[in-house]
């Protein structure tokens, strides 16, 4: 699987768009972008994935750049739920996920 | 809530015992993984059982053994344990049949070796 590059850490605003960014220039052409996410406590928890599309669903956009080497994330309307640890994982969808040290994001009343 | 459980939410033993971690997978996933997470890291992958059968590994070493059920069951055993075997472990559940499927996560099981 590919290696990340992530911010250690970001803050956001409550009620601002959160843009969590992500390198993986080494990703092969039929690695999948998955995101998952890490509450406090509890265990990691499935956000998006794409390829080479951008995708949204309920919880959050992805946005893969066209030379697929790196991704953003977006949370639309942070929340202070959303504060978490934010994990970006190039995967060929074998579900063995490789997990870096993520983004702590910490959303700011 | 996930609908995956594992047991015990704590567990504290010595140098050299051996311990069994417990998952209940979601009704109708045939995929469990097993992750080892240690403080301040991301989860590192230990093994993948597929419909009861190991389908792929981590680098961990033979010591770290499962076995999965028919009943959407599993266990993660370590033998001999160490102190570095201290760590928050995972199980993830998925529906496996054709890969690409997101992986439900347990709450975890905090195992301290003294």
């Amino acid at each position: 699987d590919a290696k990340t590059t992530q911010p250690t850490s970001m803050d956001c605003a409550e009620g601002r768009a959160a843009n969590l960014p992500c390198n993986h220039s080494t990703i092969s052409g039929n690695e999948y972008v998955y995101w998952y996410r890490q509450i406090h406590s509890q265990g990691p928890q499935y956000i998006i994935h794409g390829l080479k599309n951008n995708e949204t669903n309920e919880m959050a956009s992805l946005i893969i750049t066209e030379d697929r080497k790196s991704s953003t994330l977006i949370l639309p309307h942070a929340t202070l739920r959303d504060t978490a640890v934010y994990y970006c994982i190039p995967n060929f969808g074998n579900e063995k996920l490789t997990f870096g040290t993520g983004t702590r994001l910490t959303i700011i009343p | 809530e996930t609908g995956v459980t594992q047991s015990p939410t704590h567990l504290i033993k010595t140098r050299g015992q051996q311990v069994t971690l417990r998952c209940s997978s979601q009704s109708g996933h045939n995929t469990v993984s097993w992750y080892q997470q240690a403080l301040g890291q991301g989860p590192q992958f230990i093994f993948q059982y597929y419909r009861e059968e190991e389908n792929g590994r981590g680098n961990f070493p033979p010591r770290f053994s499962g076995l999965q059920f028919p009943n959407y069951s599993s266990e993660l055993n370590v033998n001999a344990l160490e102190l570095d075997d201290s760590a928050l472990y995972l199980c993830a559940s998925s529906l496996g049949a054709a890969g690409n499927n997101e992986q439900f996560f347990g709450p975890g099981t905090r195992l301290t070796v003294l």
